[in-house]
């Protein structure tokens, strides 16, 4: 079975671009989740939504930062304009439902890295 | 709220030996309690759950076992290999609309 899918695997980008990181959670997942991950602040909950709505976003850092999901089966994550502390890598997960006794099923993550 | 405590990493062992990671908890309500592992340059996997009390999560020779009167969910393995080298996550969800709440992690290091 397939699992969750991100992509790119890997960006390298100047800062003040665009960036924007793709995520294809499991079929018939309802639920959402993106997450970054650092060095020195470990794993950040930004987002997450349950049937393609956000439930919560306030671990989105700033206004640069955007979530989107326009159906169940795909959802990006935009950072616009990209700094060089957006550096991280950054992992998209889903799971059946929001259910406390559902495990999230994580994607390989996106490597990130702002010049 | 809810919180995750982990003890303090990293934790190196020879191969074989007995391995113990300490995980304790708090939380609003009867959470399930998860333990996840990552590998280097990959995504977090689930290593094993449970969702009530007193029971045993047990995956790849892990165990975890739920004791709600200690409120602690720590992982054990008898015989660690040097494949078990990862970072591992203790992590609870608890409540409606629940998300997880991730303790720090861990860094496990076996050596041959």
């Amino acid at each position: 079975d397939a699992g969750v899918i991100q992509s790119p695997r890997h960006e390298v980008t100047e800062m003040g671009q665009e960036v924007t990181l793709r995520c294809k959670p499991i079929s018939g997942h309802n639920s959402l989740f993106w997450y970054r991950q650092t060095m020195m602040r470990g794993l950040e909950l930004l987002i997450y939504f349950n049937n393609n709505v956000p439930i919560d976003d306030s671990g989105m850092p700033e206004d640069r930062f955007s979530a989107k999901m326009p159906n169940a089966s795909f959802s990006t994550l935009k950072i616009q304009p990209s700094e060089p502390r957006d550096s991280a890598v950054y992992f998209c997960a889903s799971s059946a439902s929001l259910e406390k006794n559902q495990p999230q099923h994580f994607g390989d993550g996106t490597r990130l890295s702002i010049l | 709220g809810n919180s995750v405590t982990q003890m303090e990493g990293p934790v190196t062992l020879s191969e074989e030996a007995f391995l113990t990671i300490n995980c304790t908890y708090t939380a609003t309500g009867y959470p399930s309690l998860f333990w996840y592992v990552q590998y280097p340059g990959e995504g977090l996997q689930l290593l094993l759950k449970a969702t009530k009390a007193d029971d045993k999560g047990s995956n790849k020779g892990f165990e975890a076992t739920y004791r709600k009167e200690t409120t602690s969910f720590h992982l054990e393995k008898g015989s660690v290999q040097v494949s078990d080298s990862a970072v591992y996550f203790c992590a609870l969800r608890a409540g409606a609309n629940s998300k997880l709440t991730f303790g720090k992690g861990i860094t496990l290091s076996v050596r041959p």
